[in-house]
């Protein structure tokens, strides 16, 4: 079955300097798609990052970088110069394979709590 | 620019009765879901349709019901609620073109089970 894992339930960083979260998945699907979504205090779900299992490049967005390495499963979120309103939960999905294979369904991992330290 | 919008933001009942938590989103997307979202853990999918018309379950169906009548709304609803019920509810939509759209959320409603 498909799976995310997030290790890390709670990370420090302090301001201005980079931090990776980790992100490692399981499938057997050979195209799949991975997403980093934020979640502040205030609650609402947004979405940051995207990377193609077939992409040849890391995909970046702004501060935010995917460090995907393929043969480990693994598809890191790492931000650079981190700031304040950097802290938030942060959730690694994946797209579910299905039957049909376009529902485009998103399973979640856990979580990783980021705290920024001024 | 509305995107997803949900209703209501807070509901507080009582086991047993029955509420519908409301989704309505204006950018004519193909898709869309229900999530929640519990303690200590990730957001898990309730139930979705592709398109006005169809729906099917996902992975917690249990004791909720869906319709999809038209592209816009989608809303969710707990027959006889109970404390288990407790959690976030997030709906969120996406382009149909292309499965890999990232799904845009609605703010969420917190619904707590007395």
């Amino acid at each position: 079955a498909q799976k995310i894992t997030q290790t890390q339930p709670g990370m420090f960083v302090q301001e201005k300097e980079a931090v990776t979260l980790d992100c490692t998945y399981d499938t057997s699907d050979p195209s799949y798609g991975l997403f980093w979504y934020k979640q502040p205090s205030s609650g609402e779900m947004i979405f940051l990052i995207y990377q193609g299992s077939y992409d040849q490049q890391n995909a970046t967005e702004g501060r935010y970088s995917l460090n995907f390495q393929k043969a480990r499963k693994s598809a890191n979120l790492v931000i650079s110069a981190s700031q304040l309103g950097d802290s938030a939960m942060y959730f690694c999905a994946m797209r579910e394979k299905s039957r049909s294979g376009n529902t485009g369904k998103l399973i979640f991992g856990q979580g990783t709590t980021l705290q920024v330290k001024p | 620019n509305a995107g997803v919008t949900q209703t209501p933001k807070f509901q507080v009942l009582k086991t047993g009765q029955s509420m519908t938590l409301q989704c309505a989103q204006d950018m004519n997307h193909e898709y869309m879901s229900w999530y929640r979202q519990d303690p200590g853990m990730g957001l898990r999918l309730i139930h979705y349709s592709v398109g006005a018309g169809i729906t099917d379950q996902g992975e917690v169906p249990n004791g909720y019901n869906v319709s999809r009548s038209t592209t816009e709304d989608f809303p969710l609803r707990l027959l006889s609620a109970a404390p288990s019920q407790t959690s976030v509810y997030f709906c969120a939509s996406r382009s149909g073109e292309y499965r890999d759209q990232p799904q845009h959320f609605g703010d969420g409603t917190r619904l707590s089970i007395l």
